[in-house]
C-alpha cells in the first residue's frame, strides 16, 4: 500500500464551481499535512499547512484534516482558469522534517 | 516577496559527467533540502542539511550525490557520475526553523537532462 494516495484526475470543472481534493495515507506516524500547488515544469508553492485535525481557511482555500480516517481535503471556492494547475498533498512525521508527496491532481477550471 | 532561488534553469550533461545544481535559500532560513520529480513521477525527497551537516537523506541519495553549503548563501547539490536515470527536476527548498518544518519553500527547479 502507497504511503500517500491521491486520485491523478484530471479533474475538470467550470469557472465558479467548487473544486473538491483529496488525499488518503497509510501511516499514522504523519501529523503534519500541506497543500501544494504546481504550475507545468515550476516548483510547488506552498497553499496550506494544517497539523491538527478540523478545518482551515484561507481566503477560497479550505483544508481539512481528518487524523481518525488518515483523510485530508482541500477545496477551492469559485474557482477560476488560473487555479488550473496539478495540486499535491504533502505530510511529515511528527519525528521528521521529509516531505512526503502524493502524487498529485491535475485540475482544469473552464472558462 | 523573498523566495528560493534555483541556476541554472537547464542543464544537459552527458552520462558519466559531474554536475553541481545550485541553490539560493531564503536568507534567514536555516534547514534546507534537495528533492527530485521525475517526469510524471512523484516529488521525491533526497536530502535534508542543518548546521553544516546532513540530517536526513533517503536510499535514492547515495554516494553519487553530495550537498554542500560552501558559503553563507549557496547550497548546492553534486552527482558526481550522472546516470541517465537522474533526468528529473530537481528542486531545493528551506524552513526558517524545525518548528515550521510543513512550511517548505520551494525553489523553481533546475531540469536535469542526461544524455
Amino acid at each position: 500500500q502507497k504511503e500517500v494516495e491521491q486520485d491523478p484526475g484530471p479533474l475538470s470543472v467550470p469557472e465558479g464551481a467548487i473544486v473538491s481534493l483529496n488525499c488518503t495515507y497509510s501511516n499514522s506516524a504523519f501529523q503534519y499535512f500541506m497543500w501544494y500547488r504546481q504550475y507545468s515544469r515550476k516548483g510547488p508553492e506552498l497553499l496550506m499547512y494544517t497539523y491538527s485535525s478540523g478545518n482551515k481557511e484561507d481566503g477560497r482555500f479550505t483544508a481539512q484534516v481528518d487524523k481518525s480516517s488518515k483523510y485530508i481535503s482541500l477545496f477551492i471556492r469559485d474557482s477560476q482558469p488560473s487555479d488550473s494547475a496539478t495540486y499535491l498533498c504533502a505530510m511529515i512525521k511528527a519525528a521528521g522534517n521529509k516531505l512526503t508527496f502524493g502524487g498529485g491532481t491535475r485540475v482544469l477550471v473552464k472558462p | 516577496e523573498p523566495e528560493v532561488t534555483q541556476t541554472p534553469s537547464h542543464q544537459v550533461t552527458q552520462m558519466g559527467q559531474e554536475v553541481i545544481l545550485r541553490c539560493v535559500p531564503i536568507s534567514n532560513h536555516l534547514y534546507f533540502y534537495w528533492y527530485r520529480q521525475i517526469l510524471g513521477q512523484k516529488v521525491e525527497f533526497l536530502v535534508s542539511f542543518y548546521n553544516n551537516e546532513i540530517s536526513e537523506k533517503s536510499e535514492i541519495f547515495d554516494d553519487q550525490f553530495s550537498v554542500e553549503r560552501p558559503d553563507g548563501s549557496n547550497f548546492t547539490l553534486k552527482i558526481r557520475s550522472t546516470k541517465l536515470e537522474d533526468s528529473a527536476m530537481y528542486f531545493c527548498a528551506s524552513i526558517a526553523e524545525a518548528g515550521g518544518r510543513g512550511e517548505q519553500y520551494f525553489g523553481p527547479g533546475t531540469r536535469l537532462t542526461v544524455t
